[in-house]
């Protein structure tokens, strides 16, 4: 089974502090995702990574970055926490672009 | 990829089939259809996919039209713990990597 983990399931952070999620999946699948589900809005991609120390920009990337220094961990990055960051934190991953994606428990982030 | 349209919600009673349909009407020759769902609280689960054929697993079964304008994802017996949004999305893939997930079906399995 693929297992992909998130390091917090919730997380409670103060306005202007740098924040880190870290995801970790043990497939040694090739890609890696971020994604950020808000009510209404769905899922909405943030960063993706192909590769080690390789990024692409989703859809919302502002106010984030990524950093995959290993294959089986991708890190999301909030350089300084505001509160319209205040969602659910999805990680995903997959083997390729043709395959279905597999995704962690998320992490529910509170900024006040 | 093509658009999906998903009833917001539905109800069946425990034991008994699910049918969740799904229309993608502007959808062409290489977008497959993917099922997803989303227990409350969690990461979405990968459920099934399938281009044209039918296609059953230990999940559900998805049944496909001919003309691959709509489909319906069957739970052939629901549980309580079916309880979820399902995700309904078409995608190609050449199109990237994203998932575009909508707003999804909440199917409530009533005891």
């Amino acid at each position: 089974d693929v297992k992909v983990t998130q390091s917090s399931r919730y997380l409670v952070k103060r306005t202007g502090e740098k924040v880190f999620l870290e995801c970790v999946q043990d497939m040694d699948h090739e890609n890696m995702f971020w994604y950020r589900q808000d009510p209404g809005l769905g899922l909405r991609l943030i960063y993706f990574s192909y590769d080690v120390k390789m990024k692409e920009k989703g859809d919302i990337p502002e106010g984030y970055s990524v950093s995959r220094e290993k294959k089986e961990r991708f890190s999301l990055i909030l350089e300084s926490a505001s509160t319209n960051q205040t969602s659910m934190y999805l990680c995903a991953s997959n083997p390729g672009q043709s395959y279905e994606q597999y995704f962690g428990p998320g992490t529910r982030l509170t900024v006040t | 990829d093509a658009k999906t349209t998903q009833p917001p919600s539905m109800d069946c009673a425990e034991g008994r089939a699910a049918n969740l349909p799904c229309n993608h009407s502007t959808i062409s020759g290489n977008e497959y259809v993917y099922w997803y769902r989303q227990i409350h609280s969690q990461g979405p689960q990968y459920i099934i996919h399938g281009l044209k054929n039918n296609e059953t697993n230990e999940m559900a079964s998805l049944i496909i039209t001919e003309d691959r304008k709509s489909s319906t994802l069957i739970l052939p017996h629901a549980t309580l713990r079916d309880t979820a949004v399902y995700y309904c999305i078409v995608r190609s893939a050449n199109t990237g990597n994203q998932f575009y997930f909508g707003t999804g079906t909440s199917l409530t399995v009533i005891p």
